[in-house]
């Protein structure tokens, strides 16, 4: 079956960068893109960015430009979300989730992974 | 970035009740709208696709329906595994954006 699994939680100082993990089976890795999404605290979703694991290819939103980079590892098939200069405000779970269709950009979310508490603290 | 609109924001009702919750847009997004469950501590799950469309093994207690700007979720017996919070997603426009979520209890 189809699974997402993400690394443990992180507790960051403000202004340092974290990185999180998640890794896919059940499935050909190649075959769908993959998203990044958070929720902050009382907050709605947030989509942050894409990631195609064939080629590497990305897109983010503008608010993260800059801040965020997506890679992944094709060997393991893991994906990798890192987040820089971080404050408060970014303090939220972290969820990596699978676009439905193969091989496009697609924007709907099949399966997600457990997420990931970052919380940002001095 | 369109804004999306739901409302209730929460609402309580009884076992075998119909619920309905409507998601607005700021724009027109045609029928590029998916609706998620997502309980306390898990992970959203995907509801309803392309504003209509049930995902593969989801329960036909679902519906979804609309286009353009107004948008409706529909649970047509309310069940007790059915509390949680329900979220619109449109993806018409990049960044694909969320609603605020509707909070679902039982009376």
């Amino acid at each position: 079956q189809v699974q997402l699994v993400q690394s443990g939680a992180e507790v960051k100082k403000p202004g340092a960068s974290v990185k999180v993990s998640c890794k896919a089976s059940g499935y050909s890795f190649t075959s769908h893109y993959l998203h990044w999404v958070r929720q902050a605290p009382g907050q709605r979703l947030e989509w942050m960015g894409i990631i195609n694991p064939s080629g590497g290819s990305t897109s983010y939103a503008e608010k993260f430009q800059g801040r965020v980079t997506l890679t992944r590892a094709t060997s393991t098939s893991t994906v990798y979300m890192e987040l820089s200069s971080l404050t408060s405000e970014d303090t939220a779970v972290y969820y990596c989730a699978r676009a439905q269709a193969p091989y496009n950009w697609n924007y709907q979310f099949d399966y997600w992974g457990q997420g990931t508490l970052v919380t940002v603290s001095s | 970035d369109i804004q999306m609109t739901q409302s209730p924001s929460s609402l309580s009702a009884s076992v075998g009740d119909r619920v309905t919750i409507t998601c607005q847009a700021s724009q027109d997004i045609s029928e590029y709208l998916n609706w998620y469950q997502q309980k306390p501590g898990k992970a959203p799950k995907l509801l309803i696709y392309d504003a209509s469309n049930l995902e593969s093994g989801v329960t036909s207690r679902f519906s979804g329906g609309g286009s353009g700007t107004d948008f409706t979720f529909t649970i047509t017996s309310l069940q007790a595994e059915d509390i949680a919070t329900y979220y619109c997603q449109q993806y018409d426009h990049i960044p694909p954006t969320f609603g605020g979520g509707t909070k679902v209890e039982i009376k």
